[in-house]
This record gives structure tokens, C-alpha cells and sequence, in this order.
């Protein structure tokens, strides 16, 4: 079946440590993104990548960063600069830009 | 710039009650819209979608009718389950420019046997 994963589940991050959520889709779509989900609000955008080797800033890139050398792949990682990463993770993807968007069972991001 | 408005929840109602949640957008152009559910620790799954004015999206019983005079895009089913319960989010993409999905805030609806 197709679809997207993404890995961990649940993650536990230490002051000061960078960590890294895993997204893999096999849909062969050009186009994913990265969201974050705070309780009671929508999402946001953080970035986005419409083909391989390419990437763009959302609204709250701040903190995070992101690679997209492989279509399949779009790992994003939570550095030490990310004051409140606490939140829900989301991973999409869409056959091709502005495309409809298809996500992942995202990743829970806690704080230790 | 863009923005989407949904009623505020939680809604709660008892189960094969009739459902309305309402979805008001802002958008410079003409967006597609969009419905999305997600089911507790779940991520998001797309309910339905309609790219154009007057466009009726449906499925799994959820109908939603893009109304450009209104600019509304309002979620109704006729008879709610108990496994309808969930978090209900409007979201709209414009076609042109920067544009990604904007979503609203979520409307949660809990039914009741």
C-alpha cells in the first residue's frame, strides 16, 4: 500500500540536543512539507520542498532545518536553537505543488 | 493575506443527530477547499475537497458546498455516529504564488450514543 511514515511515534529531546523526525512516502509525489500542531491551534507551516535538492521556508522555520536529497525522503531536525519544540510533528505530501496534500500519522516531540 | 474561520468547539451531539460545522475563508483569488478530519494521536486524513465555485465535495456520508458569494465551505452530515468523533479542520489552498494549505483552528465534535 502507499502511503506516507513517519518515525518515531514519540520522540524525547534534551536541553540543548538536536533531534531528527523521519518522513518517508512512496506515493512518488514531487511535492512535502513539514507542519506543526499545537494544542487548539491549526497547522503551520514550517518548510516545504517541491522537488528533490530544493527547499523553502514556511512561517515558523525558525529552529528547524531540512534536506530533500531523495524524492521518497524529508527528514526534518529540531536543533537546539528551537526554544519550544514541544508539539505534534506533521508530514505531507502532494503529487505535485498545490496539489492536494496527503499526511502522515505524525510524531509527538517532547521535551525532557 | 489568507485566513480560515471555524466555529469554535467542541461540538457535541448525540448520535444520528444532524451535524453543522461552519467554515468562513479570506483568499485574494479563487482557492480550492478543503476538509480534513483527524482521529485522536491520528494525523490527518482528507474528507473531501471542491476546486471550484458551487463545487459539492462528499464522502463517507459529509458534504460540504463551496460558496464563492458567502466565501463559505460549511461540513454537514445528516446523521453523526459515534465514530465521527474527531477534529474537523477547514483548509483552503490558493492556486497561485506562495501557497501552501492554510487551516483553521480545528472543531472538535464529540457524539454520544
Amino acid at each position: 500500500d502507499g502511503g506516507i511514515t513517519q518515525s518515531p511515534k514519540y520522540l524525547f529531546r534534551k536541553e540543548g540536543q538536536n533531534v531528527t523526525l523521519s518522513c518517508e512516502q512512496n506515493l512518488n509525489h514531487d511535492a512535502m512539507y513539514w507542519y506543526r500542531q499545537d494544542p487548539g491551534q491549526g497547522l503551520r507551516l514550517i518548510y516545504y520542498s517541491q522537488i528533490v535538492n530544493d527547499f523553502q521556508k514556511g512561517d515558523i522555520a525558525e529552529g528547524y532545518s531540512v534536506s530533500r536529497e531523495k524524492k521518497e525522503s524529508f527528514p526534518l531536525t529540531v536543533t537546539s536553537a528551537q526554544k519550544n519544540p514541544t508539539a505534534f510533528y506533521l508530514c505531507a505530501s502532494s503529487r505535485g505543488y498545490q496539489e492536494t496534500q496527503y499526511f502522515g500519522p505524525g510524531t509527538r516531540l517532547l521535551v525532557l | 493575506g489568507d485566513s480560515v474561520t471555524q466555529m469554535e468547539g467542541p461540538v457535541t451531539l448525540s448520535e444520528e443527530a444532524f451535524l453543522t460545522i461552519n467554515c468562513t475563508y479570506t483568499a485574494t483569488g479563487y482557492p480550492s477547499l478543503f476538509w480534513y478530519v483527524q482521529y485522536p494521536g491520528e494525523g490527518l486524513q482528507l474528507l473531501l475537497k471542491a476546486t471550484k465555485a458551487d463545487d459539492k465535495g462528499s464522502n463517507k456520508g459529509f458534504e460540504a458546498t463551496y460558496r464563492k458569494e458567502t466565501t463559505s465551505f460549511h461540513l454537514e452530515k445528516g446523521s453523526v455516529q459515534v465514530s465521527d468523533s474527531a477534529v474537523y479542520f477547514c483548509a483552503l489552498s490558493e492556486a497561485s504564488g506562495y501557497s501552501t494549505l492554510t487551516f483553521g483552528k480545528g472543531t472538535m465534535l464529540l457524539v454520544s450514543p
